[in-house]
């Protein structure tokens, strides 16, 4: 059973163009949501994170949109640049093992210049 | 600083040979975890280190695999009798406390394939 459900598998888009990202789960145990960045042949790297008690949090061009009720929550890259193009994964981790990341399959972003 | 390293970045194996990952945190995190990454999917987790002890082993697939952290620093994945379907990345990460809100920084991983 997956637990946490990544779309789109992949995404086009040119530069300077919005990405958008879109993560949905069940487990309501789950109370943080991390959002990694991997280019090839390296490892997963923190993006951008965000508790379940806060309906959006921005970090530069890096906006994570989260809603409760309907327990969704999507990565927004503004003004998208070609050195976006990577593999994003949305994760989340529950309050009762909270150091075991549950990960979403993964959307292949590329920015075409 | 370093960051985590793996070693080796590949490894080929033949069906029903035995093989170590080795994974050096960064200095002075507590905890790691490996995590084993298939292609086309996001990394599952296998186990988590607090110093010496495995305090969760629970993604560990079968008895073939086990982990070791002797001196609370390095450790050693080990997977008995490898089969084609554990080629994937082996990744590892390490942080520096237990609570999951601190990062976890990954390696670059271990490509694994068994032929």
């Amino acid at each position: 059973q997956q637990q946490v459900k990544q779309s789109p598998q992949s995404l086009i888009v040119q530069k300077g163009g919005i990405s958008i990202i879109n993560c949905a789960y069940e487990n309501t145990a789950f109370d943080y949501f991390p959002w990694y960045q991997q280019f090839p042949g390296k490892g997963p790297a923190l993006l951008i994170a965000i508790r379940p008690d806060v309906s959006e949090k921005k970090e530069g061009r890096f906006t994570i949109s989260f809603n409760k009720s309907a327990k969704q929550f999507s990565l927004h890259i503004m003004d998208s640049q070609p050195g976006d193009s990577a593999t994003y994964f949305c994760a989340a981790i529950s309050g009762g093992s909270n150091y075991k990341l549950t990960f979403g399959k993964g959307t292949l972003l590329t920015v075409n210049p | 600083g370093a960051g985590v390293s793996q070693t080796p970045s590949n490894k080929v194996t033949e069906k029903g040979k035995y093989v170590e990952l080795r994974c050096d945190p960064i200095s002075g995190h507590t905890a790691l975890y490996w995590y084993r990454q298939s292609l086309g999917q996001g990394p599952e987790f296998l186990i988590y280190f607090q110093g010496t002890g495995a305090a969760d082993d629970s993604g560990l697939p079968n008895d073939r695999f086990f982990a070791v952290r002797p001196e609370g620093s390095v450790s050693t994945l080990k997977i008995q009798r490898t089969e084609r379907g554990d080629s994937a990345v082996y990744l590892c990460a390490s942080s520096s406390r237990t609570s999951g809100r601190d990062t976890q920084y990954f390696g670059p991983g271990t490509r694994l394939t068994v032929l």
